[in-house]
Order: C-alpha cells, then sequence, then structure tokens
C-alpha cells in the first residue's frame, strides 16, 4: 500500500495563480483532510470530507475550494493565490474508527 | 469545543537524558489523545494515541503518556533520549463524535545533544 500520497511535492506561484493539489489513498478510507503548516502554529485544519461527494469548512477555509468525487481523492484547489498561502499543506485520512489520521508527506508552496 | 496547549516550543535534552513534553487539553467529552512525531521535511506519524482503557499508554520508540484526567493532561515522556528522538512532537485531541475532527497543539520541537 502506498498510503497517503500528495501531489506535488513543491510548488511555486505568483499571486494570483490558481492551482490543484492532489491527495489519494488507497486504504478505503471514508474520512479525508486537508491541513496547514505554519512555523510555530501547528497544523491548522482547512476543509474535509466525511465521505465521497462531502466536504465541510475546518478552521482556515478562506482562500480555498475542496472537491471529493471519487473516495480516494481529496482535491485543494487555490483560485487565486496570495502571499499568504505560503505554507505546507498535508492530506490525511482515516477509517471510521480508531479515529487516528494517516498522514500524507506534505507539499510545500510557495506564493510570490 | 476542544483545544490543546503544549507547554514549551522547544526542549533540550542530552542523549540518555529523560524526555518530558507537556501536553493539556480541553474537551467538554470525554477525549481521545493521541501525539504525533514529525521529522524533518516529513509528514506525521502517530507515535500512540489513548481512547479508552489503561490510561498509561507505550508507543514506538520507547515513548509512553500517561491521561490523567484530573490534570486534563496526556505528558509524553520517554526514560533515555537518543539523537534519533530529535523532531517535533504534537499532541492532538479529538472526541468519539464520528465527524469529530482533530485539534492539534503548536508543537514542541525536541533537540538532542550528544
Amino acid at each position: 500500500n502506498a498510503g497517503v500520497t500528495q501531489t506535488p511535492k513543491f510548488r511555486v506561484l505568483k499571486t494570483g495563480q490558481s492551482m490543484t493539489l492532489l491527495c489519494a489513498q488507497d486504504m478505503n478510507h471514508e474520512y479525508m483532510y486537508w491541513y496547514r503548516q505554519d512555523p510555530g502554529m501547528g497544523l491548522r485544519l482547512i476543509h474535509y470530507s466525511v465521505g465521497e461527494g462531502t466536504t465541510a469548512k475546518g478552521e482556515v477555509p478562506d482562500g480555498y475550494n475542496v472537491s471529493r468525487l471519487k473516495k480516494q481523492n481529496f482535491l485543494l484547489g487555490l483560485e487565486s493565490a496570495a502571499p499568504s498561502q505560503t505554507s505546507v499543506y498535508f492530506c490525511a485520512s482515516r477509517p471510521g474508527q480508531p479515529y487516528e489520521q494517516y498522514f500524507g508527506p506534505g507539499t510545500r508552496l510557495t506564493v510570490t | 469545543a476542544q483545544s490543546v496547549t503544549q507547554l514549551g516550543s522547544h526542549v533540550s535534552v542530552s542523549e540518555g537524558a529523560l524526555v518530558l513534553l507537556r501536553c493539556n487539553y480541553s474537551s467538554s467529552v470525554p477525549p481521545y489523545l493521541f501525539w504525533y512525531v514529525q521529522y524533518p521535511n516529513q509528514g506525521l506519524q502517530l507515535l500512540l494515541k489513548y481512547t479508552t482503557g489503561a490510561t498509561l499508554v507505550k508507543g514506538i520508540n520507547g515513548f509512553e503518556a500517561e491521561f490523567k484526567k484530573s490534570e486534563t493532561s496526556f505528558h509524553l515522556t520517554n526514560p533515555s533520549a537518543h539523537m534519533s528522538d530529535a523532531a517535533a512532537y504534537f499532541c492532538a485531541v479529538t472526541t468519539n463524535s464520528g465527524y469529530s475532527t482533530l485539534t492539534f497543539g503548536k508543537g514542541t520541537m525536541l533537540l538532542v545533544s550528544p
């Protein structure tokens, strides 16, 4: 099993550009999450999904959109990137129980 | 609402010394508690978890944590630090609601010197 994978690993964007981050999991997990990690801030939840076709807002959803068209994939979109979105983005998934989340390796995004 | 406080953004120990990383949580319902470790330029890896039952839980690499409800704490310990333990450690809390999300602390960087 590959577990949770993220594409791309690194990306540099100019302000105003758009992009999509892809998260894929091969563990048949129902729940998937997108976090951002900034120095001194820990991980903050952007959006999450409790099943195929569903999404919900997390703690810091502004400026991001998500889609879960297939159970194994969870996409994070930035429509108009801003320097404040420079961060490391992590995707995670979990089964119904026992609630532990499995993390991908992360995507380092820089917006100039 | 739930929250996590990790005391100390950086903790320094010598190799072979005791490691103590502090975590206090706030939750209005019985919590499920986790410690994750993040090595440089990697994702988060589960170290250990408490859901129900025994309050002293053991994890990988000699780490353990004790759930103390009266103190709302879940401190992480290791009796003997290794150089390879140098990493960022995150405490997280959730509840047993199916839709419940994880709330993370801001993390503690463990530095191990020879």
